[in-house]
């Protein structure tokens, strides 16, 4: 299995600046097609989690640009170029190589 | 807008089999290109994956759960279900039921609500 390891696990914000989420995987996430299999997920308090960006940097319909997705091979980062009163909550990355998805542990993004 | 509600008991003793639902509504689950997936939230926790059968009724599950996991489609009815026999305490969680879109490199685009099974004496 893939093993995703995420940091930090809390992250307190500041409503207007920025805030950035690691992700590392034990495997490459690079394709042979040279895409990067790595989403990024928030679950909202008592809310299921949404799409945010798939293949590492491609954001999902809906979703806001201050949200950027970057990284290959192993390490990835999620940006929120400025953080709104409605991004708090839980972000999970996860993994589409295999087919046996796997999650990071989880980022807590709350307010200051 | 694609739809998806997650159904079944809510409260299970030790032993007994998992029963859920889903039914999906703004698409059919015998289209082209879609991975009908399960997905459990252990309280406080992270996000396991369980399997996903494709349209083509093709399955695959987590090697953790394999032995005791039925993923199964009703496109007449245009839902898909879970079974998770012997259940234990471990498997006291909220279930979500996804779609992963092959146009969205089979990232999961539309959730459920969630379902929470208690498993207990």
């Amino acid at each position: 299995d893939i093993v995703m390891t995420q940091s930090p696990l809390s992250l307190p914000v500041t409503p207007g600046e920025p805030a950035s989420i690691s992700c590392r995987s034990n495997q490459s996430l690079l394709h042979s097609s040279g895409y990067n299999y790595l989403d990024w997920y928030l679950q909202k308090p008592g809310k299921s989690p949404q799409l945010l960006i798939y293949l590492g940097s491609n954001r999902a319909s809906g979703v806001p640009d201050r949200f950027s997705g970057s990284g290959s091979g192993t390490d990835f980062t999620l940006k929120i170029s400025r953080v709104e009163a409605e991004d708090v909550g839980i972000y999970y990355c996860m993994q589409g190589l295999q087919t046996l998805r796997t999650f990071g542990q989880g980022t807590m993004v709350e307010i200051k | 807008q694609v739809q998806l509600q997650e159904s079944g008991p809510g409260l299970l003793k030790p032993s007994q089999t998992l029963s859920l639902t889903c039914s999906v509504s703004g698409g059919s689950v015998s289209s082209a290109g879609y991975y009908w997936t399960w997905i459990r939230q252990h309280p406080g926790k992270g996000l396991e994956w369980i399997g996903y059968i494709y349209y083509s009724e093709k399955t695959y599950y987590n090697p953790s759960l394999k032995s005791r996991v039925t993923i199964s489609l009703d496109t007449s009815k245009n839902q898909f279900s879970l079974e998770l026999t012997s259940v234990t305490a471990a498997d006291t969680a909220v279930y979500y039921c996804t779609r992963g879109s092959e146009v969205v490199a089979a990232s999961y685009d539309f959730w459920g609500q969630g379902t929470l099974v208690t498993v207990s004496s």
